[in-house]
């Protein structure tokens, strides 16, 4: 059973730099991508970005500018950081595992991705 | 258009059928998949694909895409199943992205 546990700081001041980590127990690291989900308080869920275990990544163009997503394959641990946060950035991160497939029985195949193991979410609070 | 769109609310009686529905360009590319979350908990995965759904979850909960709408129909709702509900895919540049989340009340 694969579980992802994650942690951070989770009191930043405005200009700081978020950074959290998220480490994969019980399964492969190096065959899936890894990503990064936020959540505001009281609001909806926003995707940061995915990597897999060579360092490929791809990152939600509103926040590409200040996001940088790393891994550690010798620990299977992925990394987020953000910089200059601001209270707008206040949030709970999730870790999440990516899946990827195809749907082969129509034509042309359709392909279709999802979340399937999630952390337990770190909430970071930017204030000053 | 990288939006996904949700009705921000519904109600159900208990036992009786919900569906909910998301709707989005980029569906029309890709399978959508539907995500459960109860207040101070992490999102759970309801059903992925055409109409696959995890180990564990009820089968009450099943998916369908039909052009640019993935549907997440809760068929005899129960009252364990009042939560929001987050519809993802990709955009057309790639990109995940979620919908704005139906929150669903069992009355």
């Amino acid at each position: 059973q694969v579980q992802l546990q994650q942690w951070g700081a989770g009191l930043l001041k405005p200009s700081e730099t978020l950074s959290l980590t998220c480490a994969v127990y019980g399964g492969s690291f190096s065959d899936y991508y890894w990503t990064w989900i936020r959540q505001p308080p009281g609001k909806g869920l926003e995707s940061i970005g995915e990597i897999n275990h060579s360092g490929t990544t791809t990152y939600n163009p509103s926040l590409k500018s200040r996001v940088t997503m790393s891994v550690d394959t010798s620990k299977n641990q992925f990394s987020l950081k953000l910089t200059s946060v601001t209270a707008a950035d206040t949030a709970v991160y999730y870790c999440a595992r990516v899946r990827g497939k195809w749907d082969v029985a129509v034509v042309p195949a359709v392909p279709y991705w999802y979340f399937d193991v999630w952390g337990r979410g770190t909430l970071v609070t930017v204030s000053s | 258009s990288s939006e996904l769109t949700q009705d921000p609310a519904v109600s159900v009686v208990l036992g009786q059928t919900v569906r909910i529905t998301c709707q989005g360009d980029s569906l029309r590319r890709y399978y959508g998949c539907w995500y459960q979350q109860k207040p101070g908990q992490a999102p759970v995965l309801v059903t992925y694909g055409k109409n696959d759904r995890p180990s564990g979850i009820p089968d009450r909960f099943s998916g369908s895409m039909s052009g640019n709408t993935a549907s997440l129909t809760i068929t005899g709702a129960q009252a364990e199943d009042e939560a929001d509900y987050y519809c993802n895919s990709r955009d057309n540049s790639g990109h995940y992205v979620f919908g704005p989340g139906t929150k669903v009340t069992v009355l």
